[in-house]
């Protein structure tokens, strides 16, 4: 069973508003990612950590931002959420191979 | 930038069939991974193959590493509708070891 969470699972808000998604992970990975997905669509990468305050874009141009202050923490925030950013949001870590992911946050912006 | 490649896209077949799904690449890998994701949650861990000409099973599915470990495959004998699902490839980049994701294969098996 793989320890690494998120939350809210389910969440609407309205347009403007300024949200965070967490994502935890207590198996001591260096690396998280998140990831962006549509209904019946591949994942997308939209944001990268190698490690404690290392983060990077990912394959897909987000206006989302992380952080990543400590090695089990790995919030995602959207300033001001549009309904553009409606989707599934994925949260995973990884060691050297295996990557294991949280059960995702379902984000409707109406 | 080393890429996965999954065929096919998208495969729909009736309930006892047999079916294999591929995962391809110009890049040699260290590991590939298998995936499926259910809709609505994340994709969960199958297995890891490591060394090249590897078979592993896991009850009906079978997964295959290249002698090159640059392609895997995973059959699947005997269909049922509780196989149906997103099937995901993946593998750890060369440098860095960052996972990367292949598109994957949306597999659907009716009753």
């Amino acid at each position: 069973e793989a320890d690494i969470y998120q939350t809210p699972r389910y969440l609407v808000i309205g347009t403007g508003k300024k949200i965070t998604l967490e994502c935890s992970q207590t198996m001591g990975h260096d690396k998280m990612y998140w990831y962006q997905q549509d209904p019946g669509m591949e994942l997308h990468l939209i944001h990268y950590s190698y490690g404690v305050n290392s983060t990077e874009k990912g394959d897909l141009s987000s206006e989302s931002t992380v952080s990543r202050i400590r090695t089990e923490h790995f919030p995602l925030t959207l300033e001001s959420a549009r309904p553009s950013h409606t989707s599934q949001y994925l949260c995973a870590s990884s060691n050297f191979a295996e990557a294991f992911f949280g059960q995702g946050t379902r984000l409707t912006v109406v | 930038t080393q890429l996965l490649e999954q065929s096919p896209q998208f495969l729909s077949i009736q309930e006892g069939e047999n079916l294999t799904v591929y995962c391809n690449s110009s890049s040699v890998f260290s590991s590939l991974q298998w995936y499926r994701q259910e809709p609505g949650e994340g994709p969960v861990l199958l297995v890891t193959v490591v060394t090249g000409g590897e078979v592993k099973k896991l009850k009906r599915l079978t997964f295959q590493f290249g002698d090159a470990r640059k392609d895997s495959s995973l059959h699947i004998t005997a269909a049922q509708p509780g196989d149906t699902g997103l099937y995901l490839c993946a593998g750890p980049q060369r440098v860095g070891f960052k996972t990367i994701f292949g598109a994957g294969t949306r597999l659907f098996v009716k009753a």
